[in-house]
């Protein structure tokens, strides 16, 4: 089956810096990619998502870049706001319309 | 953040009793999932539904089981063969069946098992 991993696990910035999230995945078949976003005591929520036949996409601040050849695809946040703090999960998902997550990032923005 | 709920919020039990969480949705959303959540773990799947009357194992079923008799109701029973069952559920929907949509998340049940 699918594996995601996610890296790193913790990631601490200041406010206004960017950061990335990487995730790699096994499948070769998978060919959808969402980011969703959870914050403390909250329920997840779909951020951004790609599908295989793109190789990034971007909304506001963030994007998310896909390269099929080395499976991995990242999560790219600009100018980092405190309200960006929270704890973000890529999956992987392919033929069976299930998904598989990653174990997380917990994104600290620093004022 | 309102069309998918579950009850309770928090459920206590002993251990050697089964258990049913709730996911109720009104999204008309065909396909429902089950999500287990642990700490440091992310989201694992524990089973998934695509049309009424048909579930399919994820990937960590054993101990758990499901009903799917309505499109807006998919319940979980966590059973007493679950050897390690406290944790934080969540339930998600999507709509369409046979391509990826964005899954909608309900509030979670926080289950403690003693």
């Amino acid at each position: 089956g699918e594996n995601v991993e996610q890296h790193p696990s913790t990631l601490s910035v200041q406010e206004g810096d960017s950061a990335v999230i990487k995730c790699t995945y096994s499948d070769s078949a998978s060919n959808y990619f969402p980011w969703y976003k959870q914050e403390l005591g909250k329920r997840p929520q779909l951020i951004i998502d790609i599908r295989s036949n793109v190789g990034e996409k971007k909304d506001q601040r963030i994007a998310v870049t896909l390269n099929k050849t080395a499976k991995h695809f990242s999560l790219h946040i600009t100018e980092t706001q405190p309200e960006d703090s929270a704890v973000y999960f890529c999956a992987g998902g392919g033929s069976n319309y299930k998904l598989t997550f990653g174990k997380g990032t917990l994104l600290t923005v620093n004022p | 953040d309102g069309g998918i709920t579950q009850s309770p919020k928090y459920l206590f039990r002993k251990e050697g009793q089964n258990v049913t969480l709730s996911c109720e949705q009104n999204l008309n959303h065909d396909a429902m999932y089950w999500y287990r959540q642990d700490p440091g773990q992310g989201l694992r799947l524990i089973y998934y539904s695509q049309i009424v009357n048909d579930f399919q194992k994820g990937d960590i079923a054993e101990g758990y089981s499901v009903s799917r008799e309505k499109k807006e109701s998919f319940p979980l029973t966590v059973t007493s063969a679950q050897k390690n069952p406290t944790a934080f559920y969540l339930c998600a929907s999507s709509t369409g069946q046979g391509a990826f949509y964005e899954q909608y998340f309900g509030p979670g049940t926080r289950l403690t098992v003693t």
